[in-house]
């Protein structure tokens, strides 16, 4: 079974710029998750999805960030303008709903570094 | 206040050594379970070990195993017979509310692994 599948793997990019991150979860998991994850930090969630509908996007800056799913199976998470501040490893995981305990599964991560 | 609590930046152990990375969370929700995830140098979040806040007995997967107190509210890993494969950063994560819920992880800040031969 394929794991969760996520591109660019690296990404450069000069401040203010744009940029776009995919996510691609295991076939069949429901819930998506977008965390961010700064250097020599934990991560910390970006917004989550149940199929296409975002049910927690409380940390997700809205002023620059955007992020959707559609047909509720891949995800794609945009900046636009990037800062300084937003290098970081963007990891997007998924989960099974209604198994023992709802592991969530990671992807590799994007790491982003902005310049 | 932190939600999960990892005091330990890092830890040094020799081969086939046991080693115990200490995390201590906050909630007040009764259902809730604990996770560890290990990131080696390459990126990737592995799980290694889950526990429920009901679960009756300590949580083990093979070398892996957690010292649960719930009323302590602590969630030690313990690695037993440590290997040169396990350098790495661990992390603590607890999800608050039942499974099915499917609410985000919550993590500490890790703890650095470092095994010597």
């Amino acid at each position: 079974e394929a794991g969760v599948v996520q591109s660019p793997r690296y990404k450069i990019i000069e401040k203010k710029q744009p940029v776009a991150f995919w996510c691609n979860p295991i076939s069949g998991h429901n819930t998506l998750y977008w965390y961010r994850q700064n250097l020599g930090q934990g991560p910390e969630l970006l917004i989550r999805y149940e199929n296409e509908e975002a049910v927690d996007d409380s940390q997700l800056p809205k002023d620059r960030f955007s992020a959707e799913r559609l047909k509720g199976v891949d995800s794609t998470l945009k900046i636009q303008p990037a800062e300084l501040g937003d290098s970081a490893v963007y990891l997007c995981a998924s989960s099974l709903g209604g198994t023992s305990y709802n592991e969530q599964f990671f992807g590799p991560g994007t790491r982003l570094t902005v310049l | 206040a932190q939600k999960i609590t990892q005091t330990q930046p890092g830890m040094f152990v020799q081969e086939k050594e046991a080693v115990t990375l200490d995390c201590t969370y906050d909630t007040s929700d009764p259902s809730y379970g604990l996770f560890w995830y290990k990131q080696p140098s390459s990126g990737e979040m592995i799980f290694l070990i889950y526990q429920g806040s009901y679960d009756q007995q300590n949580a083990t997967e093979g070398r892996y195993s957690l010292n649960f107190q719930k009323a302590r509210k602590s969630a030690n890993l313990v690695i037993s017979a440590s290997q040169l494969g396990d350098s790495a950063m661990y992390f603590c994560a607890m999800r608050e509310g039942p499974h099915q819920a499917g609410t985000a992880l919550i993590f500490g800040k890790g703890t650095t692994l470092s095994v010597s031969s």
